[in-house]
């Protein structure tokens, strides 16, 4: 069965980095794509990043210049570089599986992200 | 990249019908037929619901359906049952590789 498990989210200063995993299971990783979509608390979806089985990605323009979204098939595990965070970035943090009808067909369960000073 | 309208809040009681709209522009559920819905349950993560159209993964019910019109796509649950209390959230593809979310609609099953 399909996993997703991230991790490497916590406390932040603005400003700050963060790297975020997410290491997939129960399919081949490789031929997916992968997003990153968020959850700010108490509020809705936020579609983040987007990275193709060849490696093309893409961003939401909020992310732009300072996220950076990453893949290494041999070890079926995501990444999410956060740097220059803002308080604006404090979010639930989830990796999704691209379900190839431009879906988002399994989640993790997340990861929060929180850029407090 | 502005996000999808859906309605804060919609209710219904068990077996009822509900609709949630979801609004977006010609550039995004205007454009393609690519809208999918998704059920998150407190503390939980978001689960497909209905895909492309009116596709829905194995194991949902088919009292989940979806209907187009213009810039607006719904989602209807039929029978309603206490267990679809929750929020959904409709996305679309948005061209380019981008996608955007609804604000979510909060269901209440009376």
């Amino acid at each position: 069965q399909v996993q997703l498990v991230e991790s490497g989210g916590g406390v932040v200063q603005p400003g700050g980095s963060l790297r975020l995993s997410c290491a997939a299971s129960g399919f081949t990783f490789s031929s997916y794509g992968m997003h990153w979509v968020r959850q700010t608390p108490g509020k809705g979806l936020e579609w983040v990043s987007f990275i193709k089985y060849d490696g093309s990605y893409q961003y939401a323009d909020s992310v732009k210049g300072r996220f950076t979204i990453s893949r290494d098939d041999s070890k079926n595990t995501l990444y999410l570089q956060m740097n220059s965070l803002r308080a604006e970035d404090t979010a639930v943090y989830y990796c999704a599986k691209d379900g190839r009808g431009w879906q988002f067909d399994y989640w993790g369960q997340g990861t929060l992200v929180t850029v407090s000073s | 990249q502005s996000a999808l309208t859906q309605p804060a809040s919609v209710s219904g009681s068990p077996g009822q019908s509900i609709t949630i709209s979801c609004t977006g522009t010609s550039s995004d559920v205007g454009s393609y037929n690519l809208v999918s819905w998704y059920q998150q349950h407190p503390g939980k993560a978001p689960k497909l619901m209905v895909y492309e159209g009116n596709k829905r993964p194995s194991g949902v019910s088919n009292r989940f359906s979806v209907s187009k019109s213009g810039n607006t796509a719904s989602l209807t649950i039929s029978g309603l049952q206490a267990e679809d209390e929750a929020d959904y959230y409709c996305c679309s593809y948005a061209g380019s590789n981008s996608w955007v979310f609804g604000g979510g609609t909060k269901l209440t099953v009376l």
